[in-house]
C-alpha cells in the first residue's frame, strides 16, 4: 500500500539549531515527493519537491532535502531554525502525472524555543 | 486576487442544514482538489477534477457533493452532516501534466453541531 509515514509528532529545537524532520514512504513506482509547511489557520505552502536528479534539493526559507531510495526516505533539513519556522510539516508522495494528487503524512509539529 | 481563494473561511453548521464551500483559483490551472484535515489525521483527498471532469471520488459521502462549473471554480455542497464531518477542508489547483504541484487554499474551518 502507498504510504507516507513522518515518526515524529512534534519536536521542538532550540532557535539557531539545526533541524531534521523525518520522512519514509512507501510507493509502488517512482515516487514524486513533496515537503509542506502550514502555519495555524493557513493553508499549506510547498517548501520542495524532488522527482529525479541530485538527490539533495532545495527549497525556499533556507530548507533542503535529501531523498534516499535506500532507505526510502525524504528528510527534511535547516542548519539554523528561526523562531518563524514553528509550523506544522507535511511529507507527501505523488503521482508525477497529477501533481496536486497526494498522500500525506501525518505531520510534524515544530516549536522553537528562544 | 491571486493564488487559491476558499470561502467562506469559517461556517457552523447544523446537521439539518445544507451549506457550500466556495473555491477559486487564479492560477491558470486546470486541475482542482478537495481534501479534509480533521485532527489528528493525515490529508485525505476527497475529490479530484480534470478540465472540469470528476476524476477520482475516494469514497467520499454523498453528503458531499462536488460542482466544478469550470477549470476556475470549485464548489462543496454540503447537506446532513454528521458532527465528526467537522473538519478543516482544503481546496487545491494544479496544472495538468508532469511534475506539477498543487497550490493549496486556506481552508475552510467546518463545524457541524
Amino acid at each position: 500500500a502507498q504510504s507516507v509515514t513522518q515518526p515524529d509528532i512534534h519536536i521542538t529545537v532550540s532557535e539557531g539549531a539545526s533541524l531534521e524532520l523525518r520522512c519514509n514512504y512507501s510507493y509502488g513506482a517512482t515516487p514524486y515527493l513533496f515537503w509542506y509547511v502550514q502555519s495555524p489557520g493557513q493553508g499549506l505552502q510547498l517548501l520542495l519537491k524532488y522527482f529525479s536528479g541530485d538527490t539533495l534539493v532545495q527549497g525556499i526559507k533556507g530548507f533542503e532535502a535529501e531523498f534516499k531510495r535506500s532507505q526510502s526516505s525524504f528528510n527534511l533539513r535547516k542548519p539554523s531554525v528561526h523562531w518563524s519556522d514553528a509550523a506544522e510539516y507535511f511529507c507527501a508522495v505523488g503521482d508525477y502525472n497529477q501533481g496536486g494528487k497526494l498522500i500525506f503524512g501525518q505531520g510534524t509539529e515544530l516549536s522553537v524555543k528562544p | 486576487e491571486t493564488g487559491v481563494t476558499q470561502t467562506p473561511r469559517h461556517l457552523v453548521m447544523g446537521m439539518t442544514n445544507k451549506k457550500s464551500l466556495k473555491c477559486e483559483q487564479h492560477l491558470g490551472h486546470n486541475a482542482m482538489y478537495w481534501y479534509k484535515q480533521s485532527a489528528k489525521k493525515p490529508l485525505e483527498l476527497m475529490f479530484v477534477y480534470n478540465f472540469k471532469e470528476q476524476t477520482e471520488n475516494n469514497s467520499v459521502p454523498s453528503r458531499f457533493s462536488p460542482e466544478c462549473p469550470n477549470s476556475s471554480h470549485l464548489f462543496l455542497h454540503l447537506h446532513t452532516l454528521q458532527p465528526e464531518d467537522s473538519a478543516l477542508y482544503l481546496c487545491a489547483s494544479s496544472q495538468a501534466g508532469t511534475y506539477t504541484e498543487a497550490f493549496f487554499g486556506q481552508g475552510t474551518r467546518l463545524t457541524v453541531v
